[in-house]
């Protein structure tokens, strides 16, 4: 899972093993989630998002799971590959206020390492 | 394919320098975002921009402006760098809400390396 900290939480798996990311957030009054994958050298990719009135939401491999009660948000990955090594970052934002951008929390990220 | 473009991969520079980091992006959206992103520290939003001409401090802009002339670039400035403002920063945008289903997914940019020697 995410923490603050000077140490990224770490997950290694086998390729073709199923991972899980595990992330904390803060605000109750978050709306809305995304789950953004970097890797080394690039810019945070859109992965998958879900919105606080789903508890499920599936992609192409992945799953994003919301557990509003205990702030808990996670991202399952079917069959992990080598290409699916990075890091993994939530954010939460908090649409409430009126303003075009709401208010954006990122996680400190978690790093996924595939092993061949 | 959407973009933003961050000018410059890798800069490095002295310190009391003056820089510009440029970021364009070609998608039309109205909010353009800065961040730095340090090991440990995660993203940070240094300053944003809704609208041109527009901004509003993020949670670290001591240091920093920024410029919006058009609604497809923001530019980042160091009027002064410093040694502590080595780091990696990363351009994003996103639509306004209510533009769109996604609007608040930003899309990033590649990101600039800055090192201040």
């Amino acid at each position: 899972g995410e923490s603050v900290g000077l140490h990224l939480p770490t997950l290694s798996v086998q390729e073709g093993d199923n991972s899980i990311i595990n992330c904390a957030y803060s605000n109750s009054a978050s709306d809305y989630f995304i789950w953004y994958k970097q890797e080394s050298g690039k810019g945070p990719q859109f992965i998958i998002d879900i919105r606080s009135n789903m508890d499920k939401r599936q992609g192409q491999r992945v799953t994003v799971l919301l557990n509003k009660t205990v702030k808990h948000l996670s991202l399952q990955i079917a069959a992990t590959q080598p290409g699916d090594s990075a890091v993994y970052f939530c954010a939460e934002i908090d649409n409430a206020g009126g303003t075009s951008y709401g208010k954006l929390t990122f996680g400190q990220g978690t790093i996924l390492t595939v092993h061949p | 394919d959407v973009k933003v473009t961050q000018s410059s991969r890798y800069l490095v520079k002295r310190t009391g320098e003056k820089v510009f980091l440029e970021c364009v992006q070609d998608m039309d959206h109205e909010n353009m975002f800065w961040y730095r992103q340090d090991p440990g520290l995660g993203l940070r939003l240094i300053y944003f921009s809704y609208d041109v001409k527009m901004k509003e401090k993020g949670d670290i802009p001591e240091g920093y402006s920024v410029s919006r002339e058009k609604k497809e670039r923001f530019s980042l400035i160091l009027e002064s760098a410093s040694t502590n403002q080595t780091s990696m920063y990363l351009c994003a945008s996103s639509f306004a809400q209510g533009k769109s289903s996604g609007a608040n997914v930003l899309t990033f940019g590649a990101g600039s390396r800055l090192t201040v020697l």
